[in-house]
């Protein structure tokens, strides 16, 4: 069991340049999710994939979000036009989803971005 | 909707101290509770679940976390808190899979800091 990998760990850029990052889940996982956090506050969710299929989105995934699962293995999320208040530390999660009940999220380790 | 209440911000205890870290959630009915703690600029680590069963779940490092449906409580205690315990907590819902996304919902997170 490796746990849920990220990449890249830290990322800065520059405000108005797009980023994306990229999440490798546990392997037998077919659920990962993308959750947000701010400085001070607990992870906020973003999103989730069941395999390739995004089922849930929230509203602070605006327009310039955008997030993929292409073979419902590894997933990539972008952000266009990046703005300051995207900095934040950007967490992938994965879990095994067996009929109606879901199991534990185990997290990654987490892309921190700072948009100057 | 649900909710998760952490009311510490920040609590300091002495090494070889007990420690309790108030939790409490808001659901309409019976939910997944979970403890995970984080370390600076690293993703998060599981303590403890509660999915059903005992009210009283053991976890990891020594922790466990109590369960009370009457006070819509799940606070965590450990009896001797190590150096290593500092860190931050945060307590997490989530809602029983009914076919929506059982996305996890975190309180505001706790700051634990530990005196020699």
């Amino acid at each position: 069991d490796t746990g849920v990998s990220q990449d890249p760990r830290h990322k800065i850029t520059k405000r108005g340049q797009n980023v994306t990052f990229r999440c490798d889940p546990i392997s037998e996982h077919n659920r990962l999710y993308w959750y947000r956090q701010t400085l001070g506050q607990g992870p906020e969710f973003l999103t989730y994939f069941q395999n390739e299929a995004q089922l849930e989105k929230s509203r602070l995934l605006s327009d310039r979000f955008s997030a993929e699962r292409p073979k419902g293995s590894f997933s990539t999320l972008e952000i266009q036009r990046t703005e300051q208040g995207d900095s934040a530390m950007y967490l992938c999660a994965s879990s095994l989803e067996r009929g109606a009940i879901t199991d534990t999220q185990y997290f990654g380790p987490g892309t921190r971005l700072t948009v100057l | 909707a649900q909710s998760v209440t952490q009311p510490d911000i920040h609590i300091t205890v002495s090494e070889g101290a007990s420690l309790e870290l108030r939790c409490n959630y808001s659901y309409g009915a019976t939910p997944y509770l979970f403890w995970y703690v984080q370390s600076p600029g690293q993703g998060l680590q599981l303590l403890l679940k509660y999915f059903s069963g005992d009210t009283l779940v053991q976890g990891i490092k020594g922790f466990e976390a109590e369960f009370k449906r009457s006070q819509s409580s799940f606070n965590l205690r450990k009896p001797s808190v190590h150096w290593s315990d500092a860190a931050e907590y945060f307590c997490a819902v989530v809602r029983i899979n009914t076919g929506t996304a059982s996305k996890l919902t975190f309180g505001t997170g706790t700051r634990l800091q530990v005196t020699l």
